[in-house]
């Protein structure tokens, strides 16, 4: 069965610090992997996905992120913060098995931008 | 592009009632997702439909629980007998389908109440 950790529960960075969130795989085959976040009453919006070839992934908002098959992890990392990244940010892994069913999310890691 | 709408955003009931949710999806997508996010939680996947078809359900999904897409379009979520257990957030995503590297696009969700 797939799943992800995300090691961290609450991240707190100041505005302009760069920033890494973690996220660990299990997945028997090649993930499929994803991004995700979530601001208050606002739906799940995606930042960036890997899925083969490159295994640095650009995604929207000045966010990118890194698939590393060797320690199964695909970490997010933003080089400056904006006051508007405060938000619950999800790792996910889709299944690469006829396609992505379903998703399954990590806890998730809730960021703190202070000034 | 309009988006993956849900309706309604918010519903309080009481313990042993029944409730319906709606997903509207992006109107070009032929798969729709169910997920459930409780508080401090990723979102965890319920069932999927392709078209009308209703081709995986989780565990999660009870007896009490019915989802359908009865046209291929729009779903409903419906809850027997609600719990309190069952107060969450009930999130639809939707995506063109079949291909493992289709992103899935999400609605804002409904949040559930069980009082």
């Amino acid at each position: 069965a797939q799943s992800v950790t995300q090691p961290d529960i609450h991240i707190t960075v100041s505005e302009g610090a760069s920033l890494e969130l973690r996220c660990n795989y299990s997945y028997g085959a090649t993930p499929y992997l994803f991004w995700y976040v979530q601001s208050p009453g606002q739906g799940l919006q995606l930042l960036l996905k890997y899925f083969s070839g490159d295994t640095l992934v650009q995604g929207i908002k000045g966010f990118e992120a890194e698939f590393k098959r060797s320690q199964s992890s695909f970490n997010l990392r933003k080089p400056s913060v904006h006051w508007s990244d405060a938000a619950e940010y999800f790792c996910a892994v889709g299944s690469s098995n006829f396609g992505n069913e379903k998703l399954t999310f990590g806890t998730g890691t809730r960021l703190t931008i202070i000034p | 592009d309009t988006g993956v709408s849900q309706d309604p955003r918010h519903k309080i009931t009481k313990r042993g009632q029944n409730v319906t949710f709606r997903c509207d999806p992006i109107s070009e997508h032929n798969r729709l997702y169910w997920y459930r996010q409780t508080l401090g939680q990723g979102p965890e996947f319920l069932t999927y439909f392709q078209n009308e078809a209703q081709l995986e359900k989780s565990r999660l999904l009870s007896d009490r629980f019915s989802a359908e897409r009865p046209k291929g379009s729009f779903s409903t979520l419906e809850i027997q007998r609600t719990e309190q257990g069952d107060s969450a957030m009930y999130l639809c995503a939707s995506s063109l389908g079949g291909q493992g590297t289709d992103t899935q696009y999400f609605g804002p969700g409904t949040r559930l109440t069980v009082l």
